[in-house]
């Protein structure tokens, strides 16, 4: 159980066009999801909290406007990376939440991102 | 300040033998949480072992250990009879306050184990 999927696995693309992350848990309903950007040979850095049917909760120094967040059902929330900068090139990873009292996060697979 | 402070950017241990991956945190809170995720070169992240702050006894699975000093602050992973699988990055993460709800994850700089034959 508690299996979180991601697509794309990765993604190559050109500067200025918006990249679309979908993160689902598979197995169980998660009213809320977490995204984390990674950077090479770095720790992971929460960009922002997502929740069901509400705003997300962005982290200090994430522009919402850069990176949308939409939790449209208890199983699926997607990160939108828009007009994508090679700055943007990272390893982005979700994660969910069974429940409240089950505290650990399982991680999806992750995505590469390259804007070229 | 650092919340979770690992020290040891690598390690290396030879195939079946222990080792032991430090962990430090920095909390005011009574109440928290201490993870270990491990991180292949895949790029998943995959839950290995959780401690609770009121856990008495330190946590146990299969073969990976938690050694909780919270006198110490530290939250140290044990894994015995390593394998060659383990070779991977391993990060301590740490949920500040009381677990009312979903809360984020602070996670440290990784240690990247290598294990040899």
């Amino acid at each position: 159980g508690a299996v979180v999927s991601q697509h794309p696995s990765w993604v190559i693309c050109k500067s200025g066009t918006s990249v679309k992350i979908e993160c689902r848990s598979l197995d169980f309903q998660a009213t809320t999801m977490f995204w984390y950007r990674q950077f090479p040979k770095q720790s992971l850095m929460l960009m922002a909290t997502s929740n069901e049917g509400s705003k997300a909760t962005y982290e200090q120094g994430v522009e919402k406007d850069k990176f949308l967040i939409n939790h449209a059902s208890l199983t699926l929330s997607t990160l939108t990376v828009t007009s994508a900068h090679p700055e943007d090139s990272s390893f982005y990873i979700c994660s969910a939440q069974i429940d409240r009292e089950e505290e650990t996060q399982y991680f999806g697979p992750g995505t590469r991102l390259l804007v070229l | 300040a650092q919340k979770i402070t690992q020290t040891q950017p690598g390690m290396f241990v030879q195939e079946k033998e222990a080792v032991t991956l430090d962990c430090t945190y920095d909390t005011s809170d009574q109440s928290y949480g201490l993870f270990w995720y491990k991180q292949p070169s895949s790029g998943e992240m995959i839950f290995l072992i959780y401690q609770g702050s009121y856990d008495e006894q330190n946590a146990t699975e299969g073969r990976y250990s938690l050694n909780f000093q919270k006198a110490r602050k530290s939250a140290n992973l044990v894994i015995s009879a390593s394998q060659l699988g383990d070779s991977a990055m391993y990060f301590c993460a740490m949920r500040e306050g009381p677990n009312t709800g979903f809360q984020k994850l602070v996670f440290g700089t990784g240690t990247r184990l290598l294990v040899s034959p």
